[in-house]
């Protein structure tokens, strides 16, 4: 088992740019979430996907986009990137029903 | 509305001393909790959670962390540190939002171990 998997694990764009983060979920997982974790903070959740529609958004900008595709895989997609963008990305998936999310590696991005 | 405290931002302990890492929660039901460490560079990995069961929860790596009630906790303890305990720490709780699940992250605590 793979394990929950993220692409690419580093990333740098400038400013005004516009990027694709991407995740596979663990094995029989339908459900995958979103993080975003600034330097020196707790990760602060972006949104989650189930049966390719986003149900929950933390407060992020409408510049946070995301999909979710019939095999459960995920993107996220940040446009008009801002230094603030900066941080790591990271993905969690988890059954519908089952309280326990596993994480990616993360995304590493930097916005110069 | 949840939330998590995590008292201690960094956390020095001597290699074979108690490891107590502290978290409190704030939920308006009851909660899910967890205990999440995460290497440099690296994603979370799960140590442990409580799900309404018992509330002595053990968990991986010789960590436990105990759910109380009344006092609004769930510290993270290990009754003997090892170096590869060196890492940080997130405490995290979950509960039903709009009947889905919403995970709110404490702000995490470095640990430290000195040989």
């Amino acid at each position: 088992d793979a394990g929950v998997t993220q692409s690419p694990t580093h990333l740098i764009k400038t400013r005004g740019q516009q990027v694709t983060l991407r995740c596979s979920p663990k094995s029989g997982h339908d459900t995958v979430s979103w993080y975003q974790q600034a330097l020196g903070q707790g990760p602060q959740f972006i949104f989650q996907y189930y049966e390719e529609e986003e149900r929950q958004r933390g407060n992020f900008p409408d510049r946070f986009s995301g999909h979710q595709f019939p095999n459960y895989s995920s993107e996220l997609n940040v446009n008009a990137l801002l230094l603030g963008d900066s941080a790591l990305y990271l993905c969690a998936s988890s059954s519908t029903g089952v309280m326990v999310a596993f994480f990616g590696q993360g995304t590493r991005l930097t916005v110069v | 509305a949840q939330s998590v405290t995590q008292l201690g931002s960094h956390v020095s302990v001597s290699e074979g001393a108690l490891v107590l890492l502290r978290c409190n929660y704030s939920s308006s039901v009851p909660p899910y909790l967890f205990w999440y460490v995460q290497y440099p560079n690296q994603g979370l990995q799960l140590l442990l959670k409580y799900t309404s069961a018992a509330t002595l929860v053990k968990g991986i790596n010789g960590f436990e962390a105990e759910f109380k009630k009344s006092e609004t906790s769930f510290h993270l303890t290990k009754p003997s540190a090892h170096m590869s305990d060196a890492a940080e720490y997130f405490c995290a709780v979950s509960e039903n939002s709009g009947g889905y699940q919403k995970v709110t992250f404490g702000t995490g605590t470095k640990l430290q171990v000195i040989p």
